[in-house]
């Protein structure tokens, strides 16, 4: 069974600086998609960045941008220039391949304290 | 995007009562999905929903606790049946984005005494 690993538990950052939160992924598929969720204190999900397996260039969405390595299958996401709206529970997720299972496998998240 | 509401937002309820949980999509949607996510923890898929047929359940989760209807393209229900304290939680609806994603809903915070 796929497995999404967020080993880091709590970041902080100052605000307009850098941070970067790391995720690993266990998967025996070539073909999958990845995911960054941002949940604030309201609980909604946020979707962030999505990245393909297939793709090598890493996704850029603004401030937010993502380290894929597949071979070692780690995808770690950059938030440039903090903002303290950034402050959130931030959750990595899998999915397998298309026409597969359409189910997001989750990391267990990381909270993110911004600093001003 | 679409637009995603469930109702209600948040509820607490009594051990051994039931609460149905409702998600309203803007457009017609093939799949829609719900999802538990227990105190300080992550999201955990309960089951798929399609319309017109019975809702792909989980290991872990079973019909009997969380039936789900599935009416029409752009509803769904869930019902948490006699529930418990630790039924308290967030449940997320969730549908498929055209690229592989999901949308979340605002969520409903079930708390059980």
């Amino acid at each position: 069974a796929q497995t999404v690993t967020q080993s880091q538990p709590e970041m902080s950052v100052q605000e307009a600086e850098t941070v970067t939160l790391s995720c690993t992924y266990d998967t025996s598929e070539s073909d999958y998609y990845l995911f960054w969720y941002k949940q604030p204190p309201s609980r909604q999900m946020i979707l962030v960045i999505r990245q393909e397996a297939y793709k090598q260039q890493n996704a850029t969405e603004n401030r937010f941008s993502v380290n894929f390595q597949k071979a070692a299958k780690s995808f770690s996401l950059k938030i440039s220039d903090s903002q303290l709206g950034d402050a959130a529970m931030y959750f990595c997720a899998y999915k397998g391949p298309q026409g597969g299972s359409e189910k997001l496998v989750f990391g267990k998240g990381t909270k993110l304290t911004v600093n001003p | 995007s679409a637009v995603i509401s469930q109702k209600p937002s948040r509820d607490i309820c009594q051990r051994g009562t039931s609460l149905t949980i409702q998600c309203q999509v803007d457009s017609q949607v093939t799949m829609m999905f719900w999802y538990r996510q227990q105190p300080g923890q992550s999201l955990t898929l309960i089951a798929t929903a399609n319309q017109g047929s019975e809702a792909t359940y989980e290991s872990g989760f079973v019909i009997d606790k969380f039936p789900i209807s599935r009416p029409n393209l752009t509803f769904s229900t869930l019902t948490v049946s006699n529930m418990s304290p630790e039924d308290s939680s967030i449940y997320l609806c969730s549908i498929s984005g055209g690229g592989n994603e999901q949308f979340f809903g605002p969520g409903t915070r079930l708390t059980v005494l």
